[in-house]
């Protein structure tokens, strides 16, 4: 069964610090991936997707991603973070039929 | 700001008793989606529409219900609800299905605590 996981349910980092957040899929073809941010009390927001061409993306608030497939991975980067950054942030995959798989988040911790 | 209004934002209810959410859309989009927040589990779907009157069930759709009868609303109904039923509930709106290259585009959610 397709799935997608994010190993670190909890990330802190300094302001001004660069950050990763790790995506790993479980995708038989090639997925239609994504990356979602919620803020507190919020729904969520497309940041970035990856769907064919180009393996690095760029999305939104200075986010960016990179699509491996020797990996399985689609990791999240950002080279300078921002305490207003501090949110959980969603990997999803879509799987080809109505829904996304999205792993269990990682909540991110921004510190002054 | 995509146009999705959840309602309520807030619910408590008892164990028991039927609860109806709604998600009320401006975009006319034809999918919709009510997905369930829990922690250590992500969003996981509960039911779906692909228009007006079609609907299906997503992966935990036991002891949920929904109905389209307008294209800009989408209802989700607890029969019965129970305590497992405590959740953040998301309204999500796509102009295609969201299984391929499409975005969605997600309400602010509505907590529901059932005692």
């Amino acid at each position: 069964a397709q799935s997608v996981t994010q190993p670190d349910i909890h990330i802190t980092v300094s302001e001004g610090a660069s950050l990763e957040l790790r995506c790993n899929y479980s995708y038989g073809a090639t997925p239609y991936l994504f990356w979602y941010v919620q803020s507190p009390g919020q729904g969520l927001q497309l940041l970035l997707k990856y769907f064919s061409g180009d393996t690095l993306v760029q999305g939104i608030k200075g986010f960016e991603a990179e699509f491996k497939r020797s990996q399985s991975s689609f990791n999240l980067r950002k080279p300078s973070v921002h305490w207003s950054d501090a949110a959980e942030y969603f990997c999803a995959v879509g799987e080809g039929t109505y829904k996304y798989i999205f792993g269990t988040g990682t909540r991110l911790k921004v510190l002054a | 700001d995509a146009g999705i209004t959840q309602s309520p934002r807030h619910k408590v209810t008892e164990t028991g008793t039927p609860v109806t959410l709604r998600c009320h859309q401006t975009e006319n989009h034809r999918y919709m989606y009510w997905y369930r927040q829990d922690p250590g589990h992500g969003l996981r779907l509960i039911h779906y529409s692909y228009g007006v009157k079609d609907t299906d069930k997503g992966e935990v759709s036991d002891g949920y219900s929904v109905s389209r009868s307008k294209t800009e609303d989408f209802l989700l109904t607890l029969e019965s609800a129970t305590s497992s039923q405590t959740s953040v509930y998301f309204c999500a709106i796509s102009e295609s299905p969201t299984g391929s290259d499409t975005e969605a585009f997600f309400g602010q959610g509505t907590r529901l605590t059932v005692v």
